[in-house]
């Protein structure tokens, strides 16, 4: 089983919205409303961010959301801030497997 | 609030075993997919397996022969063991505990970085 899809990086101004891509397969993101993301700042743990592809933990910012189109997931991020500057991962379940995403490097200019 | 807290050694010789424990606190072992993840210098994250609280078992195919998991609910700890360690199993290993999607990781611990080197 190969990794999901993600951009290496993106960047945004300060207010702006960006999107994160996730590209799997039809074994994976397109046949599974399981889709997570994590935000990931450098030396610490991941942090979940969204489940089951729109759902929010409680306490996570409603400037985040997700969504799925086919075999595609994405993560929007709304009105950027500075501190949103991490690194963000995707994973999918898949057939009693878990994928990740290669992850990807926001940049908030 | 739910805490986990990974313990093992920081450096095991080629070829040896690798043995990792994750202390869970704050909570039970509970019908969670207790997980293991980790991450090489400067990669990405990859899953590892998990054992459900029933001690059922899922390793990643990459690394199946390998692994094996045990849970100890009288301590409140699952643990890993990953045989015949190589350079390339150099990383932070983390725990988490995961839900019925198995993905949705809400609780991770901090990491332990584990190096294979002779």
């Amino acid at each position: 089983q190969s990794a999901l899809t993600q951009p290496a990086s993106v960047s945004g101004s300060p207010g702006q919205s960006i999107t994160i891509s996730c590209s799997g397969t039809s074994s994976d993101v397109g046949n599974y409303n399981l889709v997570s993301w994590f935000r990931q700042d450098p030396g610490k743990a991941p942090k979940l961010l969204i489940y089951a592809v729109t759902t929010r933990p409680s306490g996570v910012s409603n400037r985040f959301s997700g969504s799925k189109s086919g075999n595609t997931a994405s993560l929007t991020i709304s009105g950027l801030q500075a501190e949103d500057e991490a690194d963000y991962y995707c994973s999918s379940y898949a057939n009693s497997n878990v994928l990740f995403g290669g992850g990807t490097k926001l940049t908030v200019l | 609030q739910v805490q986990l807290q990974e313990s093992g050694p920081g450096l095991v010789k080629p070829s040896d075993t690798l043995s990792l424990t994750c202390t869970i606190s704050g909570g039970s072992i509970g019908h969670y997919y207790w997980s293991w993840i980790r991450q090489p210098p400067g990669k990405g994250l990859e899953w590892i397996g998990y054992i459900y609280y029933s001690g059922m078992t899922k390793n990643n195919p990459s690394l199946k022969s390998r692994l094996t998991f045990s849970l100890d609910t009288s301590r409140n700890q699952f643990s890993l063991t990953l045989a015949s360690v190589t350079a390339e199993d150099t990383a932070v290993y983390y725990c988490g505990r995961a839900g019925s999607g198995l993905s949705d990781i809400d609780y991770w611990g901090q990491g332990v970085q584990v190096t294979v080197s002779s």
